[in-house]
């Protein structure tokens, strides 16, 4: 099994619908991260959390949201999805402290929103 | 801030050639890791290779090494003996340690490796 999930995979949508992606690790890290894909682009940093009660905005946080409703949770929510969110999603985990502590990335949710 | 620049949007490589992809970085930090992460067609992101920029060596992970050249703030992954596997999206990244931990992503290098 994947130790980082994310669901839909897939997900078309109207403009203006709230759309929520979900993230589940098996890991056991504090810390996780949701990121968008443009095409031809980098990841950029949406919002990250430490630890269930830390929230924190990354480079381009304006128009989600999230939720860390568990150490193994993380949502990702659209309020009034547009069309210039349509991207690729990643979730990722890492484990707490300086040093390597990679990011394990989810597998990505690709979102249309028309 | 932090930045990453890679250079090379797309790169050719013939099959059992090495091939170098170039990423210079920009902090003002003195403790900083990079890292190198793949994503083929398929989508994924698949963690290579790390350096500490107090390493003293440069790091090796089986076929992938990376050229790290700490005055010149660059961080250059190498591929010896390309397989047709990696024919891929390269991402460098950095992560200062002292600014939030967070890892801040480069454009990317396309490589194609031809038969």
């Amino acid at each position: 099994d994947a130790d980082v999930t994310q669901t839909p995979r897939n997900r078309i949508t109207k403009t203006g619908k709230r759309i929520m992606l979900e993230c589940s690790q098996t890991k056991g890290h504090d810390r996780m991260y949701w990121y968008r894909q443009d095409p031809g682009l980098g990841l950029r940093l949406i919002y990250y959390s430490f630890d269930v009660k830390d929230i924190n905005k990354g480079e381009i946080s304006d128009g989600y949201s999230v939720s860390r409703q568990a150490q193994a949770k993380f949502s990702l929510s659209l309020e009034s999805a547009i069309p210039n969110q349509t991207a690729l999603y990643f979730c990722a985990t890492s484990e707490s402290g300086q040093g390597q502590n990679e990011q394990f990335f989810g597998p990505g949710t690709r979102l249309t929103v028309l | 801030a932090q930045k990453i620049t890679q250079t090379q949007p797309g790169m050719f490589v013939q099959e059992k050639e090495a091939v170098t992809l170039d990423c210079t970085y920009d902090t003002s930090d003195p403790s900083y890791g990079l890292f190198w992460y793949k994503q083929p067609s398929s989508g994924e992101m698949i963690f290579l290779i790390y350096q500490g920029s107090y390493d003293q060596q440069n790091a090796t992970e089986g076929r992938y090494s990376l050229n790290f050249q700490k005055a010149r703030k660059s961080a250059n992954l190498v591929i010896s003996a390309s397989q047709l596997g990696d024919s891929a999206m390269y991402f460098c990244a950095m992560r200062v340690f002292n600014a939030g931990n967070m890892l801040t992503f480069g454009g990317g290098t396309r490589l194609m490796v031809k038969p």
